[in-house]
C-alpha cells in the first residue's frame, strides 16, 4: 500500500533550536518525495523535493531508502517557519501527478 | 504568470444538492489535479486531468466527477451532497514536474 506517515501532529520548538519533522513512507517502487508547506492564510506551496537535493529557507531533507524516511531538518528554527508541513509522495516515472500526502505536522516556533 | 485560481472561494449547500467547482490553471499547464482536504482525513487525491482526459482517479464515490476543457480549465461536480462532503477542495496545476496549488474552495454542507 502507498502511504505517507507523519507521526507528529504538532512540534513546538524555541527560536534557534534545531527542527526535525519526521516522514516515513511505504511504496513498492521508486518514489519521488516532496515537502509542502502551508503558512497561515496562504496556499499550499512546494518547499523542496528529494530529486533537487537543494536547501530552501535553510531546510534540507535526505531520502533514506533503507529506512523509507524523508525527514525535514533545519539547524536553527525561526519564528517565520511556523506553519503546517506536509510530506508527499509520487510514483517515479509514472504518467501521473497524483500526490499521496501525510496528515501534516504543525510546526510552532516560540520566541 | 498568474497563479491557479478557484471559484467560488466559499459555498454553502444543503444535503442532497449538487455543486460545481471551477479551477483555472496557470497558463500553459495541461495537468490539473483535485484534492479534498478535511481535518480528519487530511489531503486526499480526487482525480487528475491531462489534455481533457482523466489520467488518474482516487477512491471517492461516483458522486464526485470532473472534467477538463480544451483551454485546460477544469471543473469538479459533486452530486447528492452529504454532510461529510464539507471540506476544502484544492486544485493544482502542473508543468512537467511541479504542482502549484490554488487557494481552494471551502464547501459547507448543511
Amino acid at each position: 500500500a502507498q502511504r505517507v506517515t507523519q507521526p507528529e501532529k504538532l512540534l513546538s520548538v524555541f527560536k534557534g533550536a534545531p527542527v526535525e519533522l519526521k516522514c516515513n513512507y511505504s511504496y513498492s517502487g521508486s518514489p519521488e518525495l516532496f515537502w509542502y508547506v502551508q503558512y497561515s492564510r496562504q496556499r499550499l506551496q512546494l518547499l523542496l523535493r528529494h530529486i533537487s537535493r537543494e536547501s530552501i529557507k535553510g531546510f534540507t531533507a535526505d531520502l533514506n531508502k533503507g529506512e523509507t524516511s524523508f525527514h525535514l531538518k533545519k539547524p536553527f528554527a525561526q519564528e517565520e517557519d511556523s506553519a503546517m508541513y506536509y510530506c508527499a509522495l509520487r510514483g517515479y516515472g509514472g504518467a501521473t501527478n497524483k500526490l499521496i500526502f501525510g496528515t501534516g505536522t504543525l510546526l510552532a516556533v516560540q520566541p | 504568470k498568474a497563479g491557479v485560481t478557484q471559484t467560488p472561494r466559499y459555498l454553502i449547500k444543503t444535503r442532497g444538492q449538487q455543486v460545481t467547482l471551477s479551477c483555472s490553471p496557470i497558463s500553459g499547464h495541461r495537468s490539473v489535479s483535485w484534492y479534498q482536504q478535511t481535518p480528519g482525513q487530511g489531503l486526499q487525491f480526487l482525480f487528475e486531468y491531462f489534455s481533457e482526459t482523466q489520467r488518474n482517479k482516487g477512491n471517492f464515490p461516483g458522486r464526485f466527477s470532473g472534467r477538463q476543457f480544451s483551454n485546460s480549465r477544469s471543473e469538479m461536480n459533486v452530486s447528492t451532497l452529504e454532510l461529510g462532503d464539507s471540506a476544502l477542495y484544492l486544485c493544482a496545476s502542473s508543468d512537467l514536474d511541479t504542482q502549484y496549488f490554488g487557494p481552494g474552495t471551502r464547501l459547507t454542507v448543511l
